[in-house]
Parts: C-alpha cells; sequence; structure tokens
C-alpha cells in the first residue's frame, strides 16, 4: 500500500519568510497525483496545491509552490512571503490514479511568528 | 451551494452506545468515504463508496458501519461505541478516482466516548 510520510511533527517561520515543509511518499505505480491540504484551527480541510505526476513542471498557486522529484519520491511545499494566516496544519496526500482512496501523511504544524 | 455537510458536528457517547453521524453532498459526487483524524497519525479511512451501493472498506473499518442508497447520502454507524473510537471525523466527496479529483471535505464531527 501507498505510503505518505511527512518527517517534521512541527516548523515556524517569520512573517515574511519562507519556510518550506517536506513530505516523502513511497509507491510502485507511474500515474498518480499528489496534494497538500491545510487545516486551520477552524478544523476545515483546505486544498493549497494539487500535482499531477505525468507532469514535469512544478505546482503553483500564489505564494504556495511545490518541488516535486519524482525519482525521488519527493513533494516538498515550499511558502513564500509567510503570513499570520498560513498557521495551521498542513497534510500531504497521494491519490493513485487506479485507486479510489487519498492517503495522508501525518501533518506538519506551522507556527508563523510576527 | 453547501458542498459537503455533516452532523451532529459535537457529540458525546457513553461505551456501549451506537450513533450515526450523517453525511450528504450536493455536488453530485461519486465517491464518498469517512476518515477520522487522530493526532500524530493524519487522516485514515474508514470506508468508502464509488456509488450508490458500492461501498467499501479502508484503512481502519472495525466497529464501524456504512451504506449508499443514494448518490447524494453517506452515514457512518458506530455500532457499539468504544473510548478508542474518540475521534474527529470527516466525511469527503469527489469525482471517480482516475481523474485526480480532489477530495471535498466537511467540516468534521468531534466524537467524544467515555
Amino acid at each position: 500500500a501507498q505510503t505518505v510520510t511527512q518527517s517534521q511533527p512541527e516548523m515556524s517561520v517569520q512573517e515574511a519568510e519562507t519556510v518550506t515543509l517536506s513530505c516523502t511518499y513511497d509507491t510502485s505505480e507511474s500515474d498518480y497525483y499528489l496534494f497538500w491540504y491545510k487545516q486551520p484551527p477552524s478544523r476545515q480541510m483546505i486544498l493549497v496545491i494539487r500535482q499531477e505526476a505525468y507532469k514535469q513542471q512544478n505546482a503553483t498557486e500564489n505564494r504556495f509552490s511545490v518541488n516535486f522529484q519524482k525519482a525521488a519520491k519527493s513533494f516538498s511545499l515550499k511558502i513564500s512571503d509567510s503570513q499570520l494566516g498560513d498557521a495551521a496544519m498542513y497534510f500531504c496526500a497521494y491519490r493513485s490514479a487506479f485507486q479510489s482512496d487519498m492517503r495522508f501523511g501525518a501533518g506538519t504544524r506551522l507556527t508563523v511568528k510576527p | 451551494n453547501a458542498g459537503v455537510t455533516q452532523t451532529p458536528k459535537f457529540q458525546v457517547l457513553k461505551t456501549g452506545q451506537s450513533m450515526t453521524l450523517q453525511c450528504a453532498q450536493d455536488m453530485n459526487h461519486e465517491y464518498m468515504s469517512w476518515y477520522r483524524q487522530d493526532p500524530g497519525m493524519g487522516l485514515r479511512l474508514i470506508h468508502y463508496s464509488v456509488g450508490a451501493g458500492i461501498t467499501d472498506q479502508g484503512e481502519v473499518p472495525n466497529g464501524y458501519n456504512v451504506s449508499r442508497s443514494t448518490t447524494e447520502d453517506f452515514p457512518l454507524r458506530l455500532l457499539s461505541a468504544a473510548p478508542s473510537q474518540t475521534s474527529v471525523y470527516f466525511c469527503a466527496s469527489s469525482y471517480t478516482s482516475g481523474i485526480g479529483g480532489e477530495l471535498f471535505f466537511g467540516e468534521g464531527s468531534r466524537l467524544t466516548v467515555l
């Protein structure tokens, strides 16, 4: 079964600085999708960014970008110009193109210091 | 646009009691699923459904039951609640797998079993 590993339980960043959250995954498949979800204190799960494995170009969404290394099975999230509202739990997730379920990492709690 | 609606948002049960968490979506999604979220463990899949009349087990199905009689609804039943089922539960839906669809989440239900 596919597994997703987030090795950083907690991270902190100064407001306006850049932070990178790490994620690795294990799969034998070649076609899949990767996601980063944000969970603020409200508990709502919010999609931050999505990457298709067949695309070599790294996905970007405003201040959020990923570094997708398919051979290394690595999928890190970079947050630029960090804002207080970025403070949340961040989950990395994997979804196969051939199976229904989405697998999540254990999460990284990000603190933003003013 | 309601999206995914979960009820109740909070519930306290005594050991041995049964209850049903309700989930409804209005996006005509074929795929629906239930996750539980525990500290340090991310989100783990309990049960999922790829369409009306079709359900399957996820990673942690024991103690839970589901059914899918309509496209819109996917209730989760706790048959005999145990303290180990104290958790936050999320219902999520998407279009069918294979197209890399993101999961859309409900707001979560916090369940405490005494």
